[in-house]
């Protein structure tokens, strides 16, 4: 059973907060773990595609780590502005199947 | 280079009914990934197609069958429709199946089954 599990399920900052969230997947027969950005009435968009132990990734003020021995991932947001209010959605890979978890909504009050 | 999408946006049918979604996937991608998501849950996987082969499916009935194209668009077909099966589909493209390479996503076809 392929269970990706995100926390929390929702969170509420203000402007300039950093903040973190986790995901959750199994340690076993890893391939890769995907990172989402889905801002509401638009696309998933991607933000990084991790595939070794140890990866970290960044992009502008957002970065990811793994830990696939343990099986989790960190994304974290540094100095949150509104334009971040977003759903975040991993989702773990193995054999052609990927599967997403629940996300994590994001809200940045200004 | 053009995004991917999905046609139609919006769609209303009765129970029972049988209904056809639409995806053109992204120039130079030859792999698409159809989900179903559901209020308040993640996107549930339900097949992918690679090269006009099925290339793997998640935990959906046969009633859920696909279709891709030379071209490398796709068709997400369900017949008998059901009352649960109103959700938001959405359809991914990818340059490979493997999982290496960030997912492209239309803007979803929202079905609603009455």
């Amino acid at each position: 059973i392929l269970n990706v599990e995100q926390s929390p399920q929702s969170l509420h900052v203000q402007e300039g907060d950093s903040t973190n969230f986790t995901c959750s997947f199994p340690s076993s027969n890893f391939y890769a773990l995907h990172w989402y950005r889905w801002e509401t009435a638009k696309s998933p968009e991607a933000l990084f595609v991790m595939t070794l132990n140890g990866d970290e990734k960044k992009k502008g003020r957002i970065s990811a780590t793994l830990n696939t021995k343990e099986g989790y991932s960190y994304l974290y947001i540094k100095g949150s502005q509104p334009e971040d209010s977003a759903t975040y959605l991993c989702a773990f890979m193995r054999n052609n199947d990927m599967r997403f978890g629940a996300g994590t909504r994001l809200t940045v009050k200004p | 280079e053009t995004g991917v999408t999905q046609s139609p946006t919006h769609l209303i049918k009765t129970r029972g009914q049988q209904v056809t979604l639409r995806c053109s996937s992204q120039s130079g991608h030859n792999t698409v990934s159809w989900y179903q998501q559901a209020l308040g849950q993640g996107p549930q996987f339900i097949f992918q197609y690679y090269r006009e082969e099925e290339n793997g499916r998640g935990n959906f009935p046969p009633r859920f069958s696909g279709l891709q194209f030379p071209n490398y668009s796709s068709e997400l077909n369900v017949n008998a429709l059901e009352l649960d099966d109103s959700a938001l589909y959405l359809c991914a493209s990818s340059p490979t199946g493997t999982g290496g390479y960030g997912y492209t996503f239309g803007s979803g076809t929202r079905l609603t089954v009455v």
